[in-house]
């Protein structure tokens, strides 16, 4: 299976300030077949990101990720309050569907 | 819009078995497949299995295969997941999600908890 690790585990961060989320792969993931999740606490996961850089509807602007072949980037460019969360890489081009450990982005 | 619902929190004893639905509304039954996932407490997310929905294949993570069987009921637009012999680590919250056309799951249901205590 394809394992994702993702790094840092924990950001602490001031609004306002901009975030970078790593992701990284043990396989190439075909297809560009990538995404990133948000979750808060007692709530479902939330898409961001599909396609390795494509935002799903509704989803702010400042939230854009990149990346291709084994390593991906999540980035929230100015954090709003909202935006304190888990937030989980996924793949998705081949089963079984594997996620990253998750990071935790915490107010500082 | 798309909404996906699901049942309400389960307790059962270890070595009965769980069926959690998933009633969806808003679009197509047929056109999308579904993603079970769980969490358990303070945890990452695990996948459990896919089903698509136009024919009813399955794909199934290796560590359920034997205790996990996923399901389509097309008259009440409704996804099932039933998981059988259940252990005390099986407790944790279960998401259904709908897939996009690529497995994706861009909708997902609230969550049910289900507890596995004797």
């Amino acid at each position: 299976e394809n394992v994702l690790t993702q790094s840092p585990g924990t950001l602490s961060l001031s609004p306002g300030e901009g975030a970078t989320l790593s992701c990284r792969a043990s396989q190439n993931v075909g297809n560009n077949y990538f995404a990133w999740y948000q979750q808060k606490p007692g709530q479902a996961p939330r898409l961001l990101i599909f396609d390795a850089s494509s935002r799903a509807t509704g989803v702010p602007d400042r939230f854009s990720g990149g990346g291709s072949g084994t390593d991906f980037t999540l980035t929230i460019r100015r954090l709003e309050p909202e935006d304190f969360a888990v937030y989980y890489c996924q793949q998705y081009d081949n089963f079984p569907l594997t996620f990253g450990g998750g990071t935790r982005v915490e107010i500082k | 819009q798309v909404h996906l619902v699901q049942s309400g929190p389960e307790v059962k004893k270890p070595g009965a078995s769980v069926k959690v639905s998933c009633k969806a509304s808003g679009y197509r039954f047929t056109t999308y497949g579904f993603n079970w996932f769980r969490q358990a407490s303070g945890q990452g997310l695990e996948w459990m299995g896919w089903i698509g929905a136009f024919i009813g294949n399955t794909n199934y993570a290796q560590k359920f295969l034997g205790r996990i069987t996923l399901t389509l009921d097309e008259s009440t637009t409704t996804a099932y997941m039933e998981l059988q012999s259940l252990r005390s680590d099986d407790t944790a919250v279960y998401f259904c999600a709908r897939d996009r056309g690529t497995v994706v799951s861009l909708y997902w249901g609230q969550g049910t908890q289900v507890t596995v205590s004797s």
